[in-house]
């Protein structure tokens, strides 16, 4: 375990169905973050929370709705999705008041839309 | 945006030999970040290095900030070593990263 745990690690789900990915980090950060990792593209953020507010939303489809209730934890609650939606969704965090070091990022849910 | 860059995209080697990956960027940044994605999708901080070098073990890493590039060394590589290698860099109070496409790198036995 990298100190970031991501559940489920793979999600099969229909169009019409609504499902959650959950992140946990257990190492005190402040910041945490929601990538979406596709076949041959680079890594694209997603949202950023910052002390629990989100700072950025990288211009997602609102069929992506991300919930942060603390520091410790940050939810993608999906509805209403795409074929083009399967990618590996990770999740990371980090310290940024005061910064210190870099990234963690959990495991990643393999999500694949049927 | 900044712009990032990776090369090269793919690399072979056998086991044992060393390889210099680089990662070029657009515009200044105050945080740059090196990543091994392996082949199960793991995601494992390498590196932070804004500037300077360090070294870890086998891997080390430069950043000249001034010439925007940063390049990762790799010696006696392992299979282990194998999978996907990611530069990152963030600019001014955002604690956001850009990635790069990364380098795709197979060590052979």
């Amino acid at each position: 375990e990298t100190g970031v745990t991501q559940t489920p690690r793979h999600l099969v789900m229909g169009m019409t169905n609504k499902k959650s990915l959950k992140c946990e980090q257990h190492l005190g950060h402040n910041a945490m973050y929601w990538y979406k990792q596709s076949a041959k593209k680079p890594l694209e953020l997603m949202f950023v929370y910052n002390f629990k507010e989100q700072t950025e939303n990288n211009s997602v489809p609102s069929r992506f709705s991300p919930e942060c209730p603390n520091s410790s934890h940050l939810f993608l609650h999906l509805h209403t999705l795409q074929p083009e939606d399967s990618a590996l969704y990770l999740c990371a965090s980090s310290q940024v008041e005061p910064p210190m070091w870099g990234y963690t990022f959990g495991s990643g849910t393999r999500l694949t839309v049927v | 945006g900044i712009q990032v860059e990776q090369s090269p995209p793919d690399l072979i080697l056998q086991e044992g030999a060393n390889s210099t990956l680089r990662c070029n960027f657009s515009d200044s940044v105050n945080n740059l970040q090196w990543f091994h994605q392996n082949p199960w999708g793991q995601l494992i901080n390498l590196f932070y290095i804004p500037s300077g070098t360090k070294q870890n073990g086998r891997l080390s890493a430069t950043t000249v900030a001034t010439e925007r590039y940063s390049l990762l060394y790799i010696s006696s590589s392992q299979t282990t070593d194998s999978g996907v290698y990611f530069c990152a860099v963030g600019q001014g109070g955002s604690e956001k990263l850009v990635f790069g496409k990364g380098t795709k790198l197979t060590v052979n036995p």
